[in-house]
């Protein structure tokens, strides 16, 4: 069966500091991969997705930006945090790119930035 | 372009009650619904869906939804609902894009 991780589960980080989160998928190939955040009391903002290695869509400009060095990981970064990136990011992956797909969430880090 | 509303940020309701929490959505296309739950500090967990077929669709822990195309809505009810039931839930729309489109949610919260 297929499962995600996330890590790390709770990150405090100062302000400018660098940001490195890491997600992975286990028992498929070539998933879709998303990142989400959620700020306090906001519902869900998709920052990035990916289709394949090295593809990446952002859609959100901002301070944060993907990679997907691996066809399994995904990976969250930052050169310089802002207090406005405080938030939950959850990773997420959907099997292809049919509709009918479902989308399957991590557990998400949850970040503060102080 | 597709759209996700749901109209109340927060229901309040008490334990063994029934809930309705509303969703309905806007599409050019044909839709796949979602309808997905949030416990606190955890990632979000598949409830249903609707692809197709009978518009009555059931789900994990008791819940159903209905999808009504003339209405554009796909409200999630529960007959009584349980304390453990409190939670973010969240309702997505999957059409000809490569991501869902998620609705801002709503706090369900059940009171004893």
């Amino acid at each position: 069966s297929q499962t995600i991780h996330q890590w790390p589960a709770t990150l405090v980080q100062p302000v400018g500091s660098p940001l490195s989160l890491e997600c992975t998928v286990e028992g498929t190939s070539n998933p879709n991969l998303y990142w989400y955040r959620q700020a306090a009391g906001r519902g869900l903002q998709l920052l990035f997705y990916s289709v394949g290695i090295g593809q990446i869509s952002s859609e959100v400009p901002q301070n944060l930006s993907a990679s997907r060095p691996q066809d399994r990981q995904f990976i969250l970064s930052s050169k310089k945090l802002l207090l406005s990136d405080s938030g939950f990011y959850l990773c997420a992956w959907r099997a292809g790119p049919s509709s009918t797909d479902t989308q399957y969430f991590g557990p998400g880090t949850r970040l503060t930035v102080l | 372009a597709q759209s996700v509303t749901q109209l109340d940020s927060q229901v309040p309701v008490f334990e063994e009650a029934p809930v309705e929490l509303r969703c309905n959505y806007s599409s050019s296309v044909s839709v796949y619904l979602f309808w997905y739950v949030q416990y606190p500090n955890q990632g979000l967990q598949l409830l249903l869906k609707y692809l197709s077929g009978s518009t009555l669709v059931k789900g994990i822990n008791g819940f159903e939804a209905e999808f009504n195309k003339s209405q554009t809505s796909f409200h999630l009810r529960k007959p009584s609902v349980h304390i453990s039931d409190t939670a973010e839930y969240f309702c997505a729309v999957s059409g000809s894009a490569r991501q869902l489109t998620f609705g801002s949610g709503t706090q369900l919260t059940v009171l004893p």
